[in-house]
């Protein structure tokens, strides 16, 4: 069955960065686009880029260009996402998903705390 | 980027009462483009209907959708103890894809 495993909770400083890992089992890795969506707490969704592992390819929502770095690693089945320059407003719950036109498995997500 | 105005924001239902949610676009989109998720409460979301009208695997028949252009909706025919979630549309036709600011469905 599909599946994506995100890394755990991460505390970070402000002005630090932070990189998580989505690792994608059941499915052909390379098929399908795997976006990452941001929830800031008891807050809406949301979207702040995809990437085709296949290629490398990447699609990003302008607000997080300059944020967000988005990678994988086909030899392990993994995508991964950066986020620089850490401020409060990054504190929040990132989830990976896979894109196939709509997000029809997430990751659990990941909590990224920013605090000093 | 395309705003989504859902509403109502939230609902008090009895169970096997039918509720309805719109999800209404700042500009048209394609139905083949439209989706609804469920996020319960501690959980991640989950999809429930793409394409505007079809239910994604395992979600149970009363759960549908329908609309086109900018209006849509989501029903569930008979709300039960386990759909108490908030329930979100999202739109995939233009970058940014985007999120309705969901409606949070409890029970009365």
């Amino acid at each position: 069955q599909v599946k994506l495993l995100q890394s755990g909770a991460a505390l970070v400083k402000p002005g630090a960065s932070v990189k998580m890992s989505c690792k994608a089992s059941g499915y052909t890795f390379t098929d399908y686009w795997v976006s990452w969506v941001k929830q800031s707490h008891g807050k809406s969704l949301e979207w702040i880029g995809e990437i085709y592992p296949n290629s490398g390819a990447t699609n990003f929502n302008e607000k997080f260009k300059g944020k967000a770095t988005l990678t994988v690693d086909k030899s392990t089945s993994t995508a991964y996402m950066e986020l620089s320059r850490l401020t409060s407003e990054d504190s929040a719950i990132y989830y990976c998903t896979r894109d196939f036109y709509y997000f029809d498995y997430w990751g659990q997500g990941v909590m990224v705390t920013v605090s000093s | 980027a395309i705003v989504l105005n859902q509403s109502p924001s939230s609902i008090i239902a009895s169970q096997g009462e039918k509720v309805t949610i719109t999800c209404r676009a700042s500009s048209s989109i394609s139905s083949n483009y439209l989706h609804w998720y469920q996020q319960k409460p501690g959980a991640f979301p989950k999809l429930v209907i793409y394409s505007t009208s079809y239910r994604a695997s395992g979600v149970p028949s009363r759960f549908s959708g329908s609309g086109s252009g900018t209006s849509y909706s989501f029903t569930i025919s008979r709300v039960e103890a386990e759909d108490v979630a908030t329930y979100y549309c999202q739109q995939g036709s233009s970058n940014p894809y985007t999120f309705g600011a969901g409606t949070k469905l409890e029970l009365k």
